[in-house]
């Protein structure tokens, strides 16, 4: 079993849908990080969580530390978001910094 | 430089050729990471170097693979004798501090091994 797992793997939305993606870990974290990935391109860090709600743009991620699970919301989709979303934690053993990664959410947002 | 850039953006190796991935941090970012990330998959853990100390390259697959960051800015990732299971995207990323800080990410070198 993976130690970050999301759900679902792909995910196809109308424009102006309401998304939500999760993500669950089982390990200890210092932090969790949401990711978004374009095909073809590099990795851009949209959230770093340890606790709460953060909010930019159209974006929110919300974390339950207790619960170990995470979401993040998309309002009013894009043909633009359209994109890998990729969940990751920085597990507090080990070394200090690394990610672990989740498989990522293949989201595409049509007309 | 304003974001990380890894050079080359794309490399075609014959099986058994030696390459060399660099990347170039942000400057004045203590932590750089390594990642491999194979078609579909996410991101995998290679190595971490925390300035010039490579503190970490337990994710490294083979002794074939090799990294170093000698002054503790620009790190190159070696591979010799490059293998077909080799192909992926090699993705680094910085980070300013120890511990939980942001990262950014280089879009990537997507090496194909033919």
């Amino acid at each position: 079993k993976n130690e970050v797992e999301q759900s679902p793997q792909n995910l196809t939305a109308q424009e102006g849908e309401f998304i939500t993606i999760n993500c669950s870990y089982s390990v200890g974290i210092s932090a969790l990080h949401w990711l978004q990935q374009h095909p073809g391109g590099g990795i851009v860090s949209l959230f770093m969580l340890s606790s709460g709600k953060k909010k930019h743009g159209r974006l929110i991620a919300t974390i339950n530390i207790q619960e170990k699970h995470s979401s993040l919301h998309i309002t009013a989709s894009h043909p633009r978001d359209s994109a890998v979303y990729i969940c990751a934690v920085t597990p507090n053993t080990g070394t200090a910094s690394k990610l672990t990664f989740g498989t990522g959410t293949r989201l595409q947002v049509t007309l | 430089g304003a974001g990380v850039s890894q050079s080359p953006r794309y490399k075609v190796a014959k099986r058994g050729q030696d390459v060399a991935l660099r990347c170039d941090p942000i400057s004045g970012h203590v932590s750089l990471f390594w990642y491999q990330q194979a078609l579909g998959q996410g991101p995998e853990f290679l190595t971490y170097f925390q300035n010039e100390a490579q503190l970490d390259k337990s994710g490294l697959p083979s002794d074939r693979f090799f990294a170093e960051r000698p002054e503790g800015s620009v790190s190159t990732l070696k591979i010799q004798r490059t293998q077909q299971e080799d192909s992926a995207v090699y993705l680094c990323a910085s980070s300013l501090g120890v511990g939980a800080y942001g990262y950014t990410f280089g879009s990537g070198t997507r090496l194909t091994v033919v």
